[in-house]
């Protein structure tokens, strides 16, 4: 099956620096991928919709200049935490849509998700 | 609006019991549905879905749902449980005019206890 790697698995930051996630589609193309953030025990909360090669799209309640997204290729988006804070502590986690079959059959393929602890 | 429900927050299971997680849904369209599941500090896994075709789907681990149209259900079964079962697991739907978007249930947390 497809395969979705994020790097890194963990990060413990300042407050007021800035992290980058990086979500990598190993073995298929993403021209959409999307942003998730999960708080401990609870579902996920979907932030942004990555379009390669265009603006990404953001949920309502989201910081667009706090959570910066980039999808600069077709295997790659990223997501920086700006001025990141302790409330920003949470678990990333970036999906992509397969490409085989028709496109209402797409799953979902997830990465193993980014534990951020802001200190 | 679109929305999915999983009524329990937690299901208690002994090992080697069937196991059902319930799911309910409510989408304007036909639903595509999902059960996927997340182990501690992971992301998550699929593990089976419903698109069209036979009621009783079938997925990974030994895991099935049946798709009920009427009760707008998806339970997630099992007919014996395995202390390695326990996580979270989560419902999703998709519906079919979005751009691939799931909708989430809240997550029910699968204890199987030996």
């Amino acid at each position: 099956g497809a395969v979705v790697s994020q790097h890194p698995s963990w990060v413990i930051c300042k407050s007021g620096t800035s992290v980058k996630i990086e979500c990598r589609s190993l073995d298929f193309q993403a021209t959409t991928m999307f942003w998730y953030r999960q708080f401990p025990k609870q579902s996920l909360m979907l932030m942004a919709t990555s379009n390669e090669g265009s603006k990404a799209t953001y949920e309502q309640g989201v910081e667009k200049d706090k959570f910066l997204i980039n999808h600069a290729s077709l295997t790659l988006s990223t997501l920086t935490v700006t001025s990141a804070h302790p409330e920003d502590s949470s678990f990333y986690i970036c999906s992509a849509p397969g490409t085989s079959g028709r496109q209402r059959d797409y799953e979902q393929y997830f990465g193993p998700g980014t534990r951020l602890t802001v200190t | 609006a679109q929305s999915v429900a999983q009524p329990e927050d937690q299901v208690n299971v002994a090992e080697g019991n069937p196991l059902t997680v319930k799911c309910t849904y409510s989408v304007s369209g036909n639903p595509y549905l999902f059960w996927y599941v997340q182990y501690p500090n992971r992301g998550l896994q699929f593990l089976l879905k419903y698109i069209t075709g036979d009621n009783l789907v079938k997925g990974s681990y030994g895991f099935e749902a049946e798709f009920n149209k009427s009760q707008t259900s998806f339970h997630l079964k099992k007919p014996s449980a395995l202390v390695s079962d326990s996580a979270l697991y989560f419902c999703a739907v998709r519906d079919s005019e979005s751009n691939y978007q799931l909708i989430w249930g809240a997550g029910t947390k699968l204890i199987i206890k030996p």
